[in-house]
Parts: C-alpha cells; structure tokens; sequence
C-alpha cells in the first residue's frame, strides 16, 4: 500500500517562478494537510481540508494556495516563490478531521528557492 | 501566542532512565491529543494519543492529560538509544492538526 506520497521529493527553484507540490493518497481519507517544517519552529500548518472540495487556511497560508477537486489529491501552489519559503515540506492525511484519528505522513519535499 | 507549546529541549538522558516532555495548548476547545516521534530525515509517525483526562499507557510509553490545566505530557520509561528522536505535540480540534516544535530527547548509552 502506498499511503501517501509526495512529489517531487526535493526541488531547486529560482525566486519568482511557481510550482505545484503533489500530494495523493491512497486510503480514501477525508481530510488532508500541508506542513512546513523549519529549525527551531516546528510543523506548521500551511492549508487543510476537511472534505472533497473544502480548504481552509492554517497558521501560515501566505504565499500558498490548495485544492480539493477530489478526495486523493491535495496540491500546493506557490504562485511565486520566495527565499523564506526554502523548508521541508510535508503532506498528511486521516481518516476525519479531529477526534482520534492518527494522521499519516508523506516522505516531504525538500525545496529551495534561490 | 503559539497554539501549542512545548519544552524547547534538547533532553538528554542516560539509558534506562525516564525521559519526560511536557506540552501546553492554548484552545480549550481541543480535543483530541498526540504524540509523534521524529528521526532526523524522516516523516512523522504517531506514537500514541489520549483524548480523557488521566493517565493512558502503551509499553514504555505513558501519555498523561490535563484538560483544566491544559497540559500533555510524554514519559518515556528504560530509554533507550532508538528513542533518540525529535517529539511532536499535536492537539486537535474539529477542523485542524495543530503541532508543536518538538523537543529533542538524546538518549546516552
């Protein structure tokens, strides 16, 4: 079973250009998640969604937008890159959005913008 | 204010000793709380989580929940050098996974 898988797993990108982030699962889970993780600061929420077709902003949604046009797909868009957007980035998945439920990982995408 | 805090770390403890993390949350309206561990490199994976007040216990692991002190915490028993990891909080209400940013626990053999 994959689980869930990102792509690409690591990305070089010159300020200013886009990119789009893959995220897919294979457990039919109804929620998912965007992460990035620095030094010092931990996992933060960038995007989430609850169901198909629903999307709601985390901790640090600037610079970032999602969507939910089908429940195994939750991509990231970077409409045009920064510097400090440089950092690890990390898609989840679980079965509901709250109680009880364990959320499962991707492997990340180490990104770098230059 | 972070949603959710804890002990900034690192933790370093001889082998077989205990091992303790400690966790705040801001929202009362949290739920649902958990702990992953993290080796350096690799994703998150769960480790255990606990949604009533009390103690609940999963091999060397005990999580311990406060809800009127807002307060979670991790003990780790007879640590051992595979525990050598980073420890995430996360608290959960009816929308989001909200984590902290870890404390790293060094266990010396």
């Amino acid at each position: 079973t994959a689980g869930i898988t990102q792509a690409p797993t690591s990305q070089i990108l010159a300020a200013g250009r886009s990119m789009t982030l893959r995220c897919t699962q294979d457990m039919r889970h109804n929620a998912m998640y965007w992460y990035r993780q620095d030094l010092g600061l931990g996992l933060r929420l960038i995007h989430y969604s609850n169901t198909a077709g629903t999307t709601g902003k985390g901790e640090v949604p600037d610079g970032y937008s999602v969507s939910r046009a089908n429940t195994d797909d939750f991509p990231l868009t970077l409409a045009s890159a920064v510097p400090s957007q440089t950092s690890v980035y990390f898609c989840a998945s679980s079965d509901s959005p709250g109680v009880n439920t364990e959320a499962f990982f991707g492997q990340g995408t180490r990104l770098t913008v230059v | 204010q972070k949603e959710v805090e804890q002990n900034s770390g690192p933790l370093s403890v001889p082998e077989g000793a205990i091992a303790s993390l400690n966790c705040t949350y801001s929202d009362r309206g949290s739920q649902s709380f958990f702990w992953y561990r993290q080796y350096s490199g690799k994703s998150p994976e769960l480790i255990m989580f606990i949604y009533s007040n009390g103690d609940k216990e999963d091999g060397r692991f005990t999580a311990q929940l406060n809800k009127a002190s807002q307060y979670v915490s991790l003990l780790i028993r007879d640590s051992q050098p595979s525990d050598s990891a980073t420890y995430l909080c996360a608290v959960t209400d009816d929308y989001k996974l909200s984590f902290g940013a870890g404390t790293t626990v060094t266990v010396r053999a």
